[in-house]
């Protein structure tokens, strides 16, 4: 199975501020790589498919990067209503891991 | 814009089954693939399995963690997708979401609210 290593898995900054969240994986996927945002007590929400690619409706402060091993999301200018929990899905092979999580709270 | 209700979540007994519905609407819900995926209280996200769309044989891929326990299938004249979870552990239990897939590629682009399974005796 693919591992996925998520970094960091907690993340304290600011409103304003531009963070970056970094997904590892075992090995290469291409660029077959989700990213979803989940707030407490709600389901997830798609942000960023094909690594790059902007769910329709996403704001474009929102941005990812990356193929084989490596990827980034990053938040350009962080809103409150972006605290919350980013997680990384490969969808290159079976099973369709996710990765562990980083949780992003107000400093 | 999509919608995805589960129901079906309970408490039960490790060992004892249960199956939870998922009804889909404001979509051509024949037409895309169906996933669940879970998480423990707690706990990440978890790919539990998909079924895919009877256009693309209905077949389904599945966690090694529920492999030959868990069944999804679907029943697209009602827009039913449904999860049979047998030998129920207490490693089962969390949010079970229902999820719909992306035309292109896998991607999980709507989601349930979810529903609780908690295995315990």
């Amino acid at each position: 199975d693919i591992q996925l290593t998520q970094s960091p898995s907690f993340l304290s900054a600011s409103v304003g501020d531009r963070v970056t969240i970094t997904c590892r994986a075992s090995q290469g996927i291409s660029t077959y790589l989700a990213w979803y945002q989940q707030k407490p007590g709600k389901a997830p929400k798609l942000l960023i498919y094909a690594a790059s690619t902007l769910q329709r409706g996403v704001p474009s402060r929102f941005s990812g990067s990356g193929s084989g091993t490596e990827f980034t999301l990053t938040i350009s200018r962080l809103q409150p209503e972006d605290f919350a929990t980013y997680s990384c899905q490969q969808v290159h092979s079976y099973p369709h891991t996710f990765g562990g999580g980083t949780k992003m709270e107000i400093k | 814009e999509v919608q995805l209700v589960e129901s079906g979540g309970d408490l039960v007994q490790p060992g004892r089954s249960l199956r939870l519905s998922c009804i889909g609407s404001r979509f051509s819900f024949g037409d895309y693939a169906m996933s669940w995926v879970r998480q423990a209280p707690g706990k990440g996200l978890e790919w539990v399995g998909f079924i895919r769309s009877k256009a693309h044989g209905g077949t389904t891929e599945y966690a090694a963690s529920v492999k030959g326990r868990f069944t999804i299938s679907r029943d697209d004249s009602k827009n039913i997708a449904y999860l049979q979870m047998n030998s129920l552990k207490s490693d089962d239990t969390g949010v079970y979401f229902c999820v719909k897939m992306a035309l292109f590629g896998h991607y999980l682009d709507y989601w349930g609210q979810g529903t609780l399974v908690t295995v315990s005796s």
